[in-house]
């Protein structure tokens, strides 16, 4: 299993161009989520997705869009990138098994929006 | 709403000892999940111990255990015999089994120095 995986994972931006962040997961899991990490404020939650065809906001949904169209699959897509928006990305998958509810991380974008 | 404090920005602590990491949590909801998370510099994040709010024992796994007190809705990490790669940040966080179930909510960190 290869787990969770995005790309790119470096991205240098001009301030309203558009881009897709691409994740994807081998697990089968039904859960996926988008997070943003910015210094001293952990993880931010944008989107999530309960299931294919299923998605919705979190904490922070301004700017991004995602769609779910296979179990497999979660772009997040930023549609007019802004400085604001220069941030490490990190996708997650979530298995419910009991007692261990535990989501898998990616390894994260690093993006930069000049 | 749900809400994760972690007061510590920052911890050292001496190889070989035990170290505490604070968090103090949020919720109307009866049944929620609390979990840590350590981020080394490589920037991955690393699951590393879960307790659930009805859980009657302290969870532990290997040398991580949580030192849940729900009266307090306190989460505390607790590592012991602490090692060099333990040096990292390290995130507490939450979801609400009932509520909010498909949202996790995380604290703002702490990062851990580990002196030789």
């Amino acid at each position: 299993n290869a787990g969770v995986t995005q790309t790119p994972k470096f991205q240098v931006l001009k301030t309203g161009q558009s881009m897709t962040l691409q994740c994807a997961q081998d697990m089968n899991h039904e859960y996926m989520s988008w997070y943003r990490q910015d210094p001293g404020m952990g993880l931010r939650l944008i989107h999530y997705s309960v299931g294919a065809g299923i998605t919705d906001q979190g904490e922070v949904p301004n700017g991004y869009n995602v769609s779910r169209s296979t179990t497999e699959d979660f772009p997040l897509r930023l549609l007019s990138a802004a400085p604001s928006q220069t941030s490490v990305y990190f996708c997650a998958s979530r298995v419910n098994s009991g007692r261990q509810e535990t989501q898998y991380f990616g390894p994260g974008t690093r993006l930069l929006v000049l | 709403a749900q809400k994760i404090t972690q007061t510590q920005p920052g911890m050292f602590v001496q190889e070989k000892e035990a170290v505490t990491l604070d968090c103090t949590y949020d919720t109307s909801d009866p049944s929620y999940g609390l979990f840590w998370y350590k981020q080394p510099s490589s920037g991955e994040m690393i699951f590393l111990i879960y307790q659930g709010s009805y859980d009657q024992q302290n969870a532990t796994e290997g040398r991580y255990s949580l030192n849940f007190q729900k009266a307090r809705k306190s989460a505390n990490l607790v590592i012991s015999a602490s090692q060099l790669g333990d040096s990292a940040m390290y995130f507490c966080a939450m979801r609400d089994l009932n509520t909010g179930g498909f949202k996790t909510i995380f604290g703002a960190g702490t990062r851990l120095f580990v002196k030789a």
